[in-house]
C-alpha cells in the first residue's frame, strides 16, 4: 500500500540552526502538507501546497519557514534558524486523486526535532 | 473566535461497551468533518468522513453522525476492544470543501479496560 515517507526520525540540532525535513508523498497525490505536534499537545496545520505553490499558511508559519518541492517526487520544510520553541514533531501528508475530493490526508510517521 | 473542541481528554470505558466522543466547532460551517486515529508517536490515521447533508455514516464498529445545526459530530465505537485504545481527533477544513487546509480539535485519548 503506497505510504507517506518522512526523513529523518529523528534530528537534534542546536538553536540558531538550519534543518530540512524530508517526505516522499504517495506518488499521484496532488496536495501536500505538514503539520507539528509539540509533546502532549493537539496537531497543528503550518502549510499546503498545491501546483507548485503555497496554499494556505498558519500564523505558525512565519519567515523561519519555507517549503519546497525540488524534484517532483520530495516535499521537504526547511526551518531557517531553529528555537528552542520549534522542537516538535513534524508530520508531513498528502492527499490526492479520489482522496482529493474528501480532503482524506495521509500522514507519515513524523520527523521528531529536538533544539538544544 | 472560531474552535474545535473535543469533549474530554481522555475517557476511560470497560471492553464491550460503547465508547462516545464528541466534537463541537464553533463559527464553522464545514462541509464534512473527519474523524482519525492516532497512537503515541505515530501519524494520524483517516477513519471516517461525513458531509453536512449525511446525519449518520458507519465503518464496522464505527459509527459517526454530524448534526450541523448543533455544530456537533458523535463517534462511536461499539463492542469496544483494548486494541481501540488511542487518541481520537476530529478535523475539519474551514476554508472550504477543496482540502486545502484540514484542521484538527485536541483529541480525546480513549483507554479500554478489559
Amino acid at each position: 500500500e503506497p505510504e507517506v515517507t518522512q526523513t529523518p526520525s529523528h534530528q537534534v540540532t542546536q538553536m540558531g540552526q538550519e534543518v530540512i525535513l524530508r517526505c516522499v508523498p504517495i506518488s499521484n497525490h496532488l496536495y501536500f502538507y505538514w503539520y507539528r505536534q509539540i509533546l502532549g499537545q493537539k496537531v497543528e496545520f503550518l502549510v499546503s501546497f498545491y501546483n507548485n505553490e503555497i496554499s494556505e499558511k498558519s500564523e505558525i508559519f512565519d519567515d523561519q519557514f519555507s517549503v519546497e518541492r525540488p524534484d517532483g517526487s520530495n516535499f521537504t520544510l526547511k526551518i531557517r534558524s531553529t528555537k528552542l520553541e520549534d522542537s516538535a514533531m513534524y508530520f508531513c501528508a498528502s492527499s490526492g486523486g479520489t482522496a482529493l475530493v474528501t480532503g482524506e490526508l495521509f500522514f507519515g510517521e513524523g520527523s521528531r526535532l529536538t533544539v538544544l | 473566535s472560531q474552535k474545535i473542541e473535543q469533549n474530554s481528554e481522555a475517557l476511560n470505558i470497560q471492553e464491550g461497551k460503547t465508547a462516545t466522543l464528541t466534537c463541537n466547532y464553533t463559527n464553522y460551517s464545514p462541509a464534512y468533518l473527519q474523524w482519525y486515529r492516532q497512537d503515541p508517536g505515530r501519524g494520524p490515521v483517516f477513519l471516517l468522513l461525513i458531509r453536512e447533508n449525511e446525519k449518520e455514516k458507519r465503518k464496522e464498529r464505527l459509527k459517526v453522525t454530524f448534526d450541523t445545526t448543533l455544530k456537533q459530530s458523535l463517534f462511536h465505537i461499539t463492542a469496544s476492544q483494548p486494541a481501540d485504545s488511542a487518541t481520537y481527533l476530529c478535523a475539519l477544513d474551514p476554508v472550504d470543501s477543496s482540502a486545502s487546509k484540514i484542521i484538527f480539535g485536541s483529541g480525546t485519548r480513549l483507554s479500554i479496560r478489559p
